[in-house]
């Protein structure tokens, strides 16, 4: 079945960038998407890309797909302290017409 | 505009008793969903609602049912609450369910302990 795997855990200095990954196995994905969860929170729609795309700006964030080896990332430019959370990839399976939820990767930014 | 609203926040349980989980939602959403978190397991899906008067189990649904009230209104009830039941469940709506490009709102959650 579909499978979405993420790091739990990442760790980032006010203003480096973060980069956050996911790997999922669905090969006939058609979107993909990045959710924040901020402390005590419901989900919220980051930003998403779609299979035909390779990469995603958005002001600071940038999202890279690498379809061939099924491999999603988020970039954070300038990453701040409101940018604490745990960041949920998602992929929108074809085979499945669902989404499917990654572990979740904790950031913490630090001074 | 609330969006997708969630009650209670919190509730704490002993082992066997019941209760219904609140979810309403006011973006006139065909779809709702109900998902349980936990730590290391990221979110799953226990029951979901494609439009008004019909619901489907997820991946987790032992141990829960559900109503579809009406368009904005889906509760999830535990007949017989068990500590591994213990989780924070989210509820969700979207208007393009099983469709390419679905994006899913959620409401701020509830944190169940079953003692």
């Amino acid at each position: 079945g579909e499978d979405v795997e993420q790091s739990l855990f990442l760790s980032v200095r006010e203003g480096d960038s973060s980069v956050i990954n996911c790997t999922y196995t669905d090969s006939s994905s058609t979107y993909l998407y990045w959710y924040k969860q901020e402390p005590g929170a419901g989900l919220q729609l980051l930003t998403y890309i779609f299979s035909n795309m390779d990469m995603k700006q958005d002001q600071r964030l940038t999202v890279l797909l690498n379809k061939k080896d099924k491999h999603l990332s988020l970039r954070i430019a300038d990453t701040q302290t409101g940018d604490s959370a745990i960041y949920f990839c998602a992929e929108w399976g074809g085979t499945a017409s669902k989404l499917t939820f990654g572990t979740g990767t904790r950031l913490q930014v630090t001074l | 505009n609330a969006g997708v609203t969630q009650t209670p926040k919190f509730q704490v349980l002993k082992t066997g008793q019941s209760m219904t989980l609140q979810c309403a939602q006011d973006m006139n959403h065909n779809s709702m969903y109900w998902y349980r978190q936990d730590p290391g397991m990221g979110l799953r899906l226990i029951y979901y609602s494609a439009s008004e008067g019909t619901t489907d189990k997820g991946e987790v649904p032992n141990g829960y049912n559900v109503s579809r009230l009406n368009k904005r209104e889906f509760s999830l009830r535990l007949e017989s609450a068990a500590p591994s039941q213990t989780s924070v469940y989210f509820c969700a709506s979207s208007d393009l369910w099983g469709r390419v490009g679905e994006k899913l709102f959620f409401g701020s959650g509830t944190q169940l302990s079953v003692l």
